[in-house]
């Protein structure tokens, strides 16, 4: 099975400030078709999760630009930029290369 | 557009066996897998397991020994069965299409 190792558990932020969260991978994301399927998940309280960045580096529809994935092979980063109060929540990524594993979550928040 | 429905019990008794049916629409379940993801309160996300567009499974190893999802593609629903419940089986238990779409979750207490 595929671990997924996510720091920091919680990341304390000043609003209009940056951040970025790491997910590492036991095993390398790249699939036999070429692709890497890492993606980046927010989850507000009470919400289903919604989808922020899929395949490491692509921003779902409607998700805005201060929202960046970057990474390859076994390791990945979101970073967010300029934070806004509708960005806190708990921040997961998740791989769907080798079945699907969640990372453990890290969770953004008001200094 | 896409939706996707949990329902089923919200308390089951420890032992017993959960069934949850997620109800969708605005796809088939010929072409597209169904996913069950659970959240214990205040913790992490878990995959529990898939139903491929062949009507193939694949389950998490921690759970496959308890697990089952079948479907019924002229209802458009996936059934999850999962037996022999102890209290750290409650959960958020959500369905998915692949992973973009999700229910909003159906919320299970098992108690002792």
């Amino acid at each position: 099975d595929v671990l997924m190792t996510q720091t920091p558990v919680s990341l304390p932020v000043s609003l209009g400030g940056q951040v970025s969260i790491s997910c590492r991978s036991s095993q390398s994301l790249v699939h036999s078709d070429g692709n890497t399927y890492l993606h980046w998940y927010l989850q507000k309280p009470g919400q289903s999760p919604q989808l922020l960045i899929y395949r490491v580096s692509n921003r779902f529809s409607g998700v805005p630009d201060r929202f960046s994935g970057s990474g390859s092979g076994t390791d990945f980063t979101l970073k967010i930029s300029r934070v806004e109060p509708e960005d806190l929540g708990v921040y997961y990524c998740l791989q769907s290369t080798h079945l699907w594993t969640f990372g453990g979550g890290t969770k953004l928040e008001l200094k | 557009q896409v939706q996707l429905k949990e329902s089923g019990p919200v308390l089951v008794q420890a032992s017993e066996t959960l069934s949850l049916t997620c109800t969708v629409s605005g796809f088939s379940l010929t072409n597209y897998g169904v996913i069950w993801v659970r959240q214990p309160p205040g913790k992490g996300l878990e995959w529990m397991g898939i139903i491929w567009r062949n009507g193939n499974t694949d389950y998490n190893s921690a759970l496959k020994s308890r697990l089952s999802i079948n479907r019924d593609t002229s209802k458009s629903q996936v059934f999850l069965k999962m037996n022999s419940l102890q209290t750290d089986d409650t959960a958020i238990y959500y369905c998915t299409r692949d992973i973009r779409d999700w229910g909003q979750g159906v919320m299970v207490t098992v108690s002792s």
